[in-house]
């Protein structure tokens, strides 16, 4: 079975700070991968999403990045945090093909606060 | 018009009541939907999928399409304070999901 790993679960950086976090995906090969940022009363915002190692599609302008470096690996990053930036960051995969659905299964996320 | 609309409640019924949780869509080229269901400070779980009008059934829980009237539901019978959570409606738009806000559920034992 897939599984969905994110570290750390928890997070509290300086305004200014770097940042990355990282998400593994088990069980699962060429998977589609998708970072989102939850924030209180906003829903899910999608940040980024890749369909393949170094595909990276940016849905939003804002002060973070995205890698992909391996096929079930995926980075979220930031030279310089903003106190903006706090808040739920969840990973998702999806199955590269064949469902219509595209059904999105996430990860347990970081809950990151910048001070 | 946001393309998904949801109450983000909260809402709070006894065990036992039948929940009603709705959402409404604008993009009538949406034709898959999904339910999630996420617990405080987890990543949402997916809990029901459906695509075409009608009502499909899992257990307690009944997910209804009315795609005339761009309106999704999802039912939960006899519900249990273990069903407290957060509620996120999703529909496919292209290659991507749009995700409702979320509905907060309290069911008080």
């Amino acid at each position: 079975s897939q599984t969905i790993h994110q570290w750390p679960a928890t997070l509290v950086q300086p305004v200014g700070s770097p940042l990355s976090l990282e998400c593994t995906v088990e069980g699962t090969s060429n998977p589609n991968l998708y970072w989102y940022r939850q924030a209180a009363g906003r829903g899910l915002q999608l940040l980024f999403y890749s369909v393949g190692i170094g595909q990276i599609s940016s849905e939003v302008p804002q002060n973070l990045s995205a890698s992909r470096p391996q096929d079930r690996q995926f980075i979220l990053s930031s030279k310089k945090l903003l106190l903006s930036d706090s808040g739920f960051y969840l990973c998702a995969w999806s199955p590269h093909s064949g469902s219509p659905y595209n059904e999105q299964f996430f990860g347990p996320g970081t809950r990151l606060t910048v001070l | 018009q946001k393309e998904v609309e949801q109450d983000p409640g909260p809402l709070s019924v006894p065990e036992g009541a039948i929940v009603s949780l709705n959402c409404t869509y604008s993009n009538s080229a949406f034709q898959y939907f999904m339910w999630y269901r996420q617990y405080s400070r987890k990543g949402p779980e997916l809990l029901m999928y459906t695509y075409s009008s009608g009502n499909k059934e899992d257990g307690r829980f009944t997910a209804q399409v009315d795609k005339s009237s761009k309106y999704i539901s999802l039912f939960i019978r006899d519900s249990q304070p273990s069903d407290s959570a957060t509620y996120l409606c999703a529909m496919r738009r292209q290659g991507n999901l749009i995700f409702g806000k979320g509905t907060k559920l309290s069911v008080k034992p």
